[in-house]
């Protein structure tokens, strides 16, 4: 079976920060990796998702990703944050028909 | 743009009314899926289907059904509803493959009173 794990529930940063949030992903397969962020009463949205190839994700709205397979990781990144980057973010993995879900990270941006 | 429409973004019930969730999409997609979500849990699957009629268990099926009789719409059945069953619900939809992209509804708030 193929799991998620993200690290931190919530993460705080001030405007112009860094935004760094991190998953970790169990799979016996190549993986399929997936970000979607969720805006306060909406549905998921996709940010970005890597496949095959490059490592280097660029998604939407300035976050990208790195798919580091030595590692299992395909932690998230924004250079500085913005006051509408605050959102629940979601890191997933799929297999042939399916998505699973990591727990959630909360990010808060300060003024 | 696809778009993935809930017929509900509210709904109150009583513990033992039966439930409907409703879900439509308009590109055409064989997959669709019934998300719940709750605090510090992510989103976790309850039943998907990859084609009219069609219908698989998900991770927590337990006191739910579905059913798809046409392609565009996916309805979730709560037999009997219970205060356990409170939540945010999902629906999302995907053409055929692992690497595609899931397409998610604006999402139902359930609770049971």
């Amino acid at each position: 079976a193929q799991s998620v794990t993200q690290l931190g529930s919530h993460v705080s940063v001030s405007e112009g920060a860094l935004v760094l949030l991190r998953c970790n992903y169990s799979s016996s397969v190549p993986p399929y990796l997936f970000w979607y962020v969720q805006y306060p009463n909406q549905g998921l949205q996709l940010l970005l998702k890597y496949t095959t190839g490059a490592t280097l994700v660029k998604g939407i709205n300035g976050f990208e990703a790195e798919f580091k397979k030595s590692e299992t990781s395909f932690h998230l990144t924004k250079p500085s944050a913005h006051m509408s980057d605050a959102a629940e973010y979601f890191c997933a993995v799929s297999d042939r028909y399916k998505l699973s879900f990591g727990a959630g990270t909360t990010v808060t941006v300060r003024a | 743009d696809v778009k993935v429409t809930q017929s509900s973004r509210y709904l109150v019930k009583r513990t033992g009314e039966k439930v409907f969730l409703e879900c439509v999409q308009d590109m055409d997609h064989e997959n669709m899926f019934w998300y719940r979500q709750d605090p510090g849990l992510g989103l976790r699957l309850i039943y998907f289907s990859y084609d009219v009629k069609m219908k698989e268990k998900g991770d927590i099926p337990e006191g739910y059904s579905v059913s798809r009789e046409k392609k565009e719409r996916f309805s979730l059945i709560l037999e009997s509803a219970s205060t356990n069953q409170t939540s945010m619900y999902l629906c999302a939809s995907s053409p055929p493959g692992a690497k595609n992209i899931q397409y998610f509804g604006a999402g139902t708030r359930l609770s049971v009173l």
